[in-house]
């Protein structure tokens, strides 16, 4: 019963280096998030994905791309790693999309520490 | 402009006795809102929801409870219990045509519990 996985766990970058954040779930959701968490500011969304197929730009999505391969896996990537993105990422997952609510699923996230 | 607010950062009670974390918002369209509660080193686990149709939603030790006239939302843990000690989160969400799961999230509230 797995949920939502996040890989890697922890990482450390050197300025202008490029890397790719892994996300599955295993619940048959249709959407998924990122979302990054810096201190004193909560969780900030990066980009999401309602359904297979789509993704939007959510609240802070400069220097991040993202890429749905299939319903299970949203990944995240930084193409020109910097400072400002040191925090901590968490992917989650939610039911629905459209019409009503459902709670979001989060996975225990990844630590990235840029150089 | 921060639309979900949670002005007091910490919190520390008695165990055994009520912990009342309270969340402000300020967009109107708003009509989800959630707690979730987050330990160190582990993504956020989704805690109660409420709808803005309802004023109070109680799952065993935990109930929220809603002011829309006040846009004021509170969660109390009665008994609290050394185990609660976490971060809180208020999170809300706001009914579109497009991906309507989207959550705005407080900076988060940090409780502590002693024995």
């Amino acid at each position: 019963n797995a949920g939502v996985t996040q890989t890697p766990k922890f990482q450390v970058l050197k300025t202008g280096q490029s890397m790719t954040l892994q996300c599955a779930q295993d619940m048959n959701h249709n959407s998924m998030y990122w979302y990054r968490q810096d201190p004193g500011m909560g969780l900030r969304l990066i980009y999401y994905s309602a359904s297979e197929g789509t993704t939007d730009k959510g609240e802070v999505p400069n220097g991040y791309n993202v890429s749905r391969l299939n319903k299970r896996e949203f990944s995240l990537r930084l193409e020109s790693a910097a400072p400002s993105q040191t925090s901590v990422y968490f992917c989650a997952s939610s039911r629905t999309a459209t019409g009503s609510h459902q709670p979001q699923h989060f996975g225990d996230g990844t630590r990235l520490s840029i150089l | 402009d921060q639309q979900v607010k949670q002005n007091s950062p910490s919190l520390s009670v008695q165990e055994g006795r009520i912990s009342i974390l309270n969340c402000d918002y300020t967009n109107s369209m708003f009509d989800y809102f959630l707690w979730y509660k987050k330990y160190p080193a582990e993504g956020p686990t989704f805690l109660i929801s409420i709808s803005s149709i309802k004023d109070k939603n109680e799952d065993g030790r935990f109930t929220v409870f809603l002011n829309k006239s006040a846009k004021h939302l509170s969660l109390h843990i009665v008994p609290s219990q050394p185990g609660d000690s976490a971060v809180y989160f208020c999170a809300a969400s706001a009914r579109d045509t497009g991906a309507n799961s989207k959550l705005t999230f407080g900076k988060g509230i940090t409780l502590s519990v002693r024995p």
